[in-house]
């Protein structure tokens, strides 16, 4: 079946470093998305990416798409406490309808150390 | 607007109890979501309902039931619990299509003894 990949599992920085996790599936993805799990919480919609090559960012956050539309990458630029949680990427299920379902990577655990 | 409300938020069972996590989205999503998170085994999908009466297995639905009771409403049931159902549950609902975000719920942190 379709798998999603995610290294590392853990990552630990001092704040101000730079962080990246790096994702990558079994197959092409129609899209990917990406979500942050704060400890404690539940996972929170960050961003999708569709097009084949895309970069997004979101201030300190940056998102790619692979060309081949089978792995993706997230860089924080000078990591803050406040980014301290697990990271998920997550890609939609494989073949036919798939009804929102998404296959989530196992995540990158992300420690700020100040 | 709560988004996706799921009870209880703890519970402790002792195995072979049986008991029911309650999920409702006021979104007005079509679809619904069970998953349950472990250390380092991510989120995985336990059962799925694409529509209102309808409901559909995900990768991990032993030991399961749910129950789709309106539009807004999805159930987990766990039968019989045992201790490897120890987890936290997340209830969730999306439009439905592909590339539609998912919105969760705070999770239900369930202990099997």
């Amino acid at each position: 079946g379709q798998q999603v990949m995610q290294i590392p599992q853990y990552q630990h920085v001092q704040e101000g470093e730079d962080f990246t996790t790096y994702c990558n599936s079994s197959t092409t993805l129609s899209n990917i998305q990406w979500y942050k799990q704060r400890p404690g919480g539940h996972p929170v919609f960050l961003i999708q990416l569709v097009k084949s090559g895309e970069v997004k960012k979101q201030k300190r956050l940056t998102f790619q798409f692979g060309e081949a539309k089978k792995n993706s990458s997230l860089h924080i630029t000078a990591t803050q406490t406040t980014d301290v949680g697990t990271y998920f990427c997550a890609g939609p299920h494989a073949g036919g309808t798939s009804y929102g379902k998404l296959t989530f990577g196992q995540g990158t655990i992300l420690t700020v150390h100040p | 607007n709560a988004g996706v409300t799921q009870t209880p938020k703890f519970q402790v069972l002792k195995t072979g109890q049986s008991m029911t996590l309650q999920c409702a989205q006021d979104m007005n999503h079509n679809s619904m979501y069970w998953y349950r998170q472990d250390p380092g085994m991510g989120l995985r999908l336990i059962y799925y309902s694409a529509s209102e009466g309808t409901t559909d297995k995900g990768e991990v639905p032993n030991g399961y039931n749910v129950s789709r009771l309106n539009k807004r409403e999805f159930s987990l049931r766990l039968e019989s619990a045992a201790p490897s159902q120890t987890s936290v549950y997340f209830c969730a609902s999306s439009d439905g299509n592909s590339g539609n975000t998912i919105y969760f719920g705070e999770g239900s942190w369930l202990t099997v003894v």
